[in-house]
């Protein structure tokens, strides 16, 4: 079965760091994906590991342990624009057909 | 390069009635994707086409929901008939090769109320 679990909902101060969490539980795995999506628009690609380890882009990083099933996000000097809903991913066949997480609902406060 | 472009943006239909969604994957594009997100939720697979072929429809609901890629280009999603419980936003997306700095580009969806 398919299994991805990240919390519903997060709270986090302009400025501040977030990290939202992800663990999977899938019969297949060849990555794994982080998209970000506002209200009422098409997810947006964020990045994608493969490998066990922290990959960087800018103020968005994300990490993976294979072994553990589990993966983060993590947000660095947060903006108000990045209130949204931040979707873990994962792809288990190779083809980059994802199997979706629920999202978590991150509020940036000033 | 113009985006995955898709067709109606709304609809609203009653439930037992049917509705077609046309995508327009971004030029050049082999893969090609349907997703349903229910509000509240993730996007969820539905099928898979590669070319004009299909790769992966193991969570279509076959029994009411069709698609089709003709000409490996633009594809339709249809539904016949409706539920109540269709009622989602459906995206499409397409991919050329996988590029880890890109993942793949999503349509901005349709959205159906089924009354």
């Amino acid at each position: 079965g398919q299994n991805i679990d990240q919390p519903t909902e997060m709270t986090a101060t302009e400025g501040a760091i977030v990290q939202i969490n992800c663990t999977y539980q899938t019969s297949g795995f060849n990555g794994l994906f982080w998209y970000q999506q506002h209200a009422g628009e098409a997810p947006t690609f964020l990045s994608y590991n493969v490998l066990d380890g922290l990959e960087e882009k800018g103020r968005f990083s994300s990490f993976l342990s294979r072994s553990k099933g589990y993966s983060y996000l993590l947000l660095k000097e947060l903006q108000m624009k990045d209130s949204a809903s931040y979707l873990c991913a994962v792809d288990r066949n190779s083809g980059y057909a994802l199997n979706f997480g629920k999202g978590t609902s991150l509020l940036v406060t000033p | 390069e113009a985006g995955v472009a898709q067709s109606p943006r709304y609809k609203i239909i009653e439930k037992r009635q049917s509705v077609a969604f046309w995508c327009n994957p971004i030029s050049g594009h082999a893969t090609l994707y349907w997703y349903q997100q229910i509000l509240g939720q993730g996007p969820k697979l539905l099928i898979q086409f590669q070319n004009n072929g299909v790769v992966d429809d193991s969570q279509l609901p076959k029994d009411r929901f069709s698609a089709e890629r003709l000409k490996g280009v633009d594809s339709t999603l249809k539904i016949q008939p409706a539920k109540l419980e269709d009622s989602a936003v459906y995206l499409c997306a397409s991919s050329l090769e996988f590029n880890p700095n890109y993942g793949y580009t999503f349509g901005s969806g349709t959205r159906l109320t089924v009354v």
